[in-house]
């Protein structure tokens, strides 16, 4: 079985500031992990994937995660936040002999001015 | 290109109540799915496919039926609407297995 938590509903952070959007997982074998953001009304777009090779991987918007395997986590981080990555954030795992994609419960991203 | 296609963007049903929605792909993606969104929940698949021909069941799949007839269209089938399945319904597609996935708008149900 896979799944993927995400332990914070919200995250606030001022413009600016770095971020930070937790996520954990859980797989049996090797994981595919990956980042999608959703704003208001709009389906999901894919941010960032991690397959294999460095364990930063580094997306769209200026966006990057660090995959850890000893604490099983696949943080996303982004050294300066804007109002405009405000959004809805959902981490999804897959592991390398499935062929379904797990989303998290999602964690909204507050940036304030 | 129009990427991934849902239709309708809005539907209100009455219990008991039959609906397809729609969704069309123009990237000749052979993986194909559909996932509901509920506050709270997160996304859940409800049923996928993996080629033309070849459907299978995902986390949630009782009350919906899918057919994959072409490799562009992935229909999902209400059979009898209940008040549970109101929600929003995405359609996702990938190039082979899934990960990078291309999302469609998304249509909103409400079940009265």
């Amino acid at each position: 079985a896979q799944s993927v938590a995400q332990p914070e509903d919200q995250v606030n952070v001022a413009e600016g500031n770095p971020l930070t959007v937790k996520c954990t997982y859980s797989v049996s074998g090797n994981p595919y992990l990956f980042w999608y953001v959703q704003y208001p009304n709009r389906g999901l777009q894919f941010l960032l994937k991690y397959i294999t090779g460095d364990n930063l991987v580094k997306g769209s918007y200026g966006f990057e995660a660090e995959f850890n395997k000893s604490q099983t986590s696949f943080h996303l981080k982004k050294p300066s936040a804007l109002v405009s990555d405000s959004a809805l954030y959902f981490c999804a795992v897959r592991d390398a002999g499935y062929s379904t994609l797990t989303f998290g419960k999602g964690t909204m991203l507050l940036v304030s001015p | 290109n129009a990427g991934v296609t849902q239709t309708p963007k809005f539907q209100v049903l009455k219990t008991g109540q039959s609906m397809t929605l729609q969704c069309a792909q123009d990237m000749n993606h052979e993986y194909m799915s559909w996932y509901r969104q509920d506050p709270g929940m997160g996304l859940r698949l409800i049923h996928y496919s993996v080629g033309a021909g070849i459907t299978d069941q995902g986390e949630v799949p009782n009350g919906y039926n899918v057919s994959r007839s072409t490799t562009e269209d992935f229909p999902l089938r209400l059979l009898s609407a209940a008040p549970s399945q109101t929600s929003v319904y995405f359609c996702a597609s990938s190039k082979g297995a899934p990960g990078e996935l291309f999302f469609g708008e998304g249509s909103r149900l409400t079940v009265l």
